[in-house]
């Protein structure tokens, strides 16, 4: 299986940060990289499939870069909406496999 | 626009059966997409059930790969999730979602169910 890492698993940020979530795979998975937004007692929601896709009606302040086995999801300036956990997952193969989260509050 | 909705008993007892189905609307279930079942134990992170194509073709997670079947059920447009002899570790929010391919082979789940909280206690 293929372990997925994320990194922090928390942060505190203010609104108009920047801010950085790094995934890491535990081997090479070229850009099959997915990052998922949840927030509380919702279903996860997709940001960004194939490492840097944006998907259709996410807002362009989030990016996503990376390639092989280290992936990073940007927040160019953080909104009150987008305080949530994050999650990136590989769809390289079975087992499809989520990172741990990293769950952004509010500073 | 397609929407996944689920539905399925809400308690289930230890060492029964966990029966869970997803509605798809707006779009058809033969569609060529994958259709996927991942769970969140309260609290925690997400894990990958397992998908199931239109053809029949299906992908388990290993760790439960044994307790697991995944069927679609075309005439009524939806797909269902079974998983036997369960535990408290089953408890848990069940999604279904819509595995789309993207592009070159990249697959994301583009399409979620809000999600069924099922919890396992006698």
């Amino acid at each position: 299986d293929i372990q997925m890492t994320q990194s922090p698993s928390s942060l505190s940020a203010s609104v108009g940060d920047r801010v950085t979530i790094t995934c890491r795979a535990s081997q090479s998975i070229s850009d099959y990289l997915n990052w998922y937004q949840q927030k509380p007692g919702k279903a996860p929601n997709l940001l960004i499939y194939g490492a840097s896709s944006l998907q259709s009606g996410v807002p362009s302040r989030f990016s996503g870069s990376g390639s092989g086995t280290d992936f990073t999801l940007t927040i160019s300036s953080l909104q009150p909406e987008d305080f949530a956990t994050y999650y990136c997952q590989q769809s390289y193969s079975t087992p499809r496999t989520f990172g741990q989260g990293t769950k952004v509050e509010i500073k | 626009q397609v929407q996944l909705q689920e539905s399925g008993p809400g308690l289930v007892k230890p060492s029964g059966t966990l029966s869970l189905t997803c509605a798809v609307s707006g779009g058809s279930i033969s569609s060529p997409n994958w259709w996927s079942w991942i769970r969140q134990p309260p609290g925690k992170g997400l894990e990958w059930i397992g998908d199931i194509f239109l053809g029949g073709s299906t992908n388990y997670n290993p760790s439960l790969k044994s307790r697991v079947t995944i069927s679609v059920d075309k005439s009524k447009n939806q797909f269902s999730l079974k998983l036997s002899s369960v535990t408290a570790a089953d408890t848990a929010v069940y999604y279904c979602a819509r595995l789309s391919t993207m592009f070159r082979g990249v697959t994301s789940m583009d399409v979620w169910g809000k999600g069924t909280t099922v919890t396992v206690s006698s």
